[in-house]
């Protein structure tokens, strides 16, 4: 199973909204509406902001949401903040799980 | 508290064995699916292993298959990962985590275990 393909890295100054892809094939992203997105700071584990496409567990900001058309999925952040600087991980059901190839997300 | 535990990390030689553990705390283990998943260092997250509830179930990944076993422990709360045969691109920080609902996704992820192999 091969990653999911994100950017590599996507920047944005202090209350812009930034958007990140998350590409796979109808096999994974495409086949299911089971695509989460995970935030990862330095050295810490990762966080579950995303589930289900486009739901957020309880204490994620709603600055944070999810979409998906076909076979790419999207995580927008809006009004960023400096604490949303981190790593950005997609993840889809494909019989197993597949990772994204990640995203840090910079704030300017 | 719903906290996650792994411990077992450690330095081993290409070709050596290691056992993971993560104790979970909190919430009712036996009723959860649960995962590893590991990062190589500077790289991104990999999925590694899943077993279901009661065990009975497992999958891994292509890398490890054959090498790694899953297992768990309902009466002690504790999930494992036996490692076999390691290589130098098992080299990772491991991360056990719980699936909510059976591969929809994992919401509760412990602090990581950090194994290298290495001569």
């Amino acid at each position: 199973q091969s990653a999911l393909t994100q950017p590599r890295s996507v920047s944005g100054s202090p209350g812009q909204s930034v958007t990140i892809s998350c590409t796979g094939t109808s096999s994974d992203v495409g086949g299911y509406n089971y695509v989460s997105w995970y935030q990862q700071h330095p050295g810490k584990a990762p966080k579950l902001m995303i589930y289900d496409v486009s739901k957020r567990p309880s204490g994620v900001p709603d600055r944070f949401s999810g979409s998906k058309s076909g076979n790419t999925a999207s995580l927008t952040i809006s009004g960023l903040q400096a604490e949303d600087e981190a790593d950005y991980y997609c993840c889809s059901y494909a019989g197993s799980y597949v990772f994204g190839t990640g995203t840090k997300v910079t704030v300017l | 508290e719903v906290q996650l535990v792994e411990s077992g990390g450690g330095l081993v030689q290409p070709g050596g064995s290691l056992r993971l553990s993560c104790a979970a705390s909190g919430f009712t283990f036996s009723s959860y699916w649960m995962h590893w998943v590991r990062q190589a260092p500077g790289k991104g997250l990999v999925w590694v292993s899943r077993i279901n509830s009661d065990g009975s179930s497992t999958s891994y990944a292509d890398s490890v298959k054959g090498r790694f076993t899953i297992s768990r422990d309902n009466a002690k709360n504790t999930l494992y990962l036996q490692m076999n045969s390691l290589r130098a691109e098992d080299t990772a920080v491991y991360y056990c985590a719980r699936d909510v609902r059976a591969l929809t996704h994992m919401d509760v992820w412990g602090k990581g275990t950090t194994v290298t192999v290495s001569s």
